[in-house]
């Protein structure tokens, strides 16, 4: 089944401990993308990767990591996260930049104490 | 990407076809129209999109008006389960220029509550 995945689903942490939210595609897609879902304002992308090492900002990229080492997988990084990173998360995959469909996965919701 | 205007909230009774308007008066000719849903904090879901003909799938239709200011997506036979939030979404292929935003464009889409 064609699918992507994130783990983990649900994440409670505290303020400055570093974390990795995982994502992988089984559709062999090139382009992959990182968003956070905020009452209020909508879905923002956070980051977006055409292609294995070739990554790019998004609309809020401030306080995130990403990296794409291989084609299926696209993490994203927290460093020392905070409060106001407390959000839902959603990666996305798709075949090409801007066209056609993309591809949702469930959703991480992060809270930061 | 042009923007778009969708009414806040619509109602439609189960079973019968739940008509979703959209207008994106500003669209330039190169900007296809895009539909996702999103069913309470799940993952947005792509449903079809659209140049400037009518469009199906086994999910929805849609049709763009011949002007393409506008479009409305169609559900043919509603479900309590097709409940959830419509995006319409207007967007132009892009040619990766090194750089720059390119996220999906969701604005605050409409809320369809199918009544049983």
């Amino acid at each position: 089944e064609a699918q992507v995945t994130q783990n983990p689903r649900y994440l409670i942490t505290v303020t400055g401990k570093k974390l990795t939210v995982t994502c992988s595609q089984n559709m062999n897609h090139e382009y992959m993308s990182w968003y956070r879902q905020d009452p209020g304002l909508g879905l923002r992308q956070i980051y977006y990767s055409m292609n294995v090492e070739v990554t790019d900002k998004g609309d809020v990229p401030e306080g995130y990591k990403v990296s794409r080492k291989e084609k299926r997988n696209f993490p994203l990084i927290l460093e020392s996260p905070s409060p106001n990173q407390t959000s839902l998360y959603f990666c996305a995959s798709s075949w090409g930049q801007g066209i056609g469909e993309q591809f949702f996965g469930p959703g991480t919701r992060l809270t930061v104490l | 990407d042009a923007k778009t205007t969708q009414p806040p909230s619509m109602d439609c009774a189960e079973g019968r076809a739940a008509n979703l308007p959209c207008n994106h008066s500003t669209i330039s000719g190169n900007e296809y129209v895009y539909w996702y849903r999103q069913i309470h904090s799940q993952g947005p879901q792509y449903i079809i999109h659209g140049l400037k003909n009518n469009e199906t799938n086994e999910m929805a239709s849609l049709i763009i008006t011949e002007d393409r200011k506008s479009s409305t997506l169609i559900l043919p036979h509603a479900t309590l389960r097709d409940t959830a939030v419509y995006y319409c979404i207007v967007r132009a292929p892009r040619a990766y220029s090194g750089g720059g935003a390119d996220g999906l464009t969701f604005g605050k889409g409409t809320h369809l509550i199918i009544q049983p």
